[in-house]
């Protein structure tokens, strides 16, 4: 059981908007840390994709966006393409467990 | 760029001991905070240790707290883990990752597995 939870799978067609949640609690999101996400291909290591809530690192396409509120954060990404299809994972840090935590991830797939 | 290159993964048996290293490039090392994060085969992430720049403060995650010890090296540029005491659970690609929060780079990852 993940400290930050996240849907197993959504799924889109190409051009749609998806989302992808992730719930914390009052120890880690809520507590104010800064939440990243991170994309994951199969057999590849992961990439930073959105860093502190809501930023993109520089050759991030702008169809990738963070935002937070409460205890949760999402990414959105619009346009979806089929090269988008990956897992995706959530970060930030909890007080209580004093280390930096992980979402289970996300699977997106592309229909 | 930034280049990270992991090493010393492999096969061992439980209760066996192995010291991963992961060679960095492309950034100034010894200011930059260093990570572990392993991943299950088929699993999510999970962060395991991080170390400061200067080496003078270290985390670990709870799961591997008074086995694994974490440490650089500032004049070869490279980052460690050892891991002592391992368990089947501990069977993982061990990825490093620049800095801490967040995981700015990632390496490519070693394998490794715990079984008899």
């Amino acid at each position: 059981q993940s400290v930050l939870t996240q849907p197993p799978s959504v799924s889109g067609a190409p051009g749609q908007r998806v989302t992808i949640s992730c719930t914390g609690s009052s120890s880690n999101i809520g507590a104010g840390y800064e939440v990243h996400w991170y994309q994951q291909f199969p057999g590849i290591a992961p990439k930073l994709l959105i860093y502190a809530n809501t930023n993109r690192p520089s050759g991030v396409p702008d169809r990738f966006s963070g935002s937070k509120s409460g205890t949760s954060a999402s990414v959105a990404i619009t346009g979806l393409q089929a090269e988008d299809e990956a897992d995706y994972y959530c970060q930030s840090y909890d007080s209580s467990l004093s280390g930096w935590v992980f979402g289970g991830g996300t699977k997106l797939s592309v229909l | 760029e930034v280049q990270l290159l992991e090493s010393g993964g492999g096969l061992v048996q439980p209760g066996g001991s192995l010291r991963l290293s992961c060679a960095a490039s492309g950034f100034t090392f010894s200011t930059s905070a260093m990570s572990w994060v392993r991943q299950a085969p088929g699993k999510g992430l999970e962060w395991v240790s991080a170390i400061s720049g200067a080496g003078g403060s270290t985390y670990y995650a709870d799961s591997v707290k008074g086995r694994f010890t974490i440490s650089r090296d500032n004049s070869k540029n490279t980052l460690y883990v050892q891991m002592k005491s391992l368990r089947a659970e501990d069977t993982a690609i061990y990825y490093c990752a620049k800095s801490r929060d967040p995981f700015e780079s990632w390496g490519q990852g070693t394998l490794v597995t715990v079984s008899s």
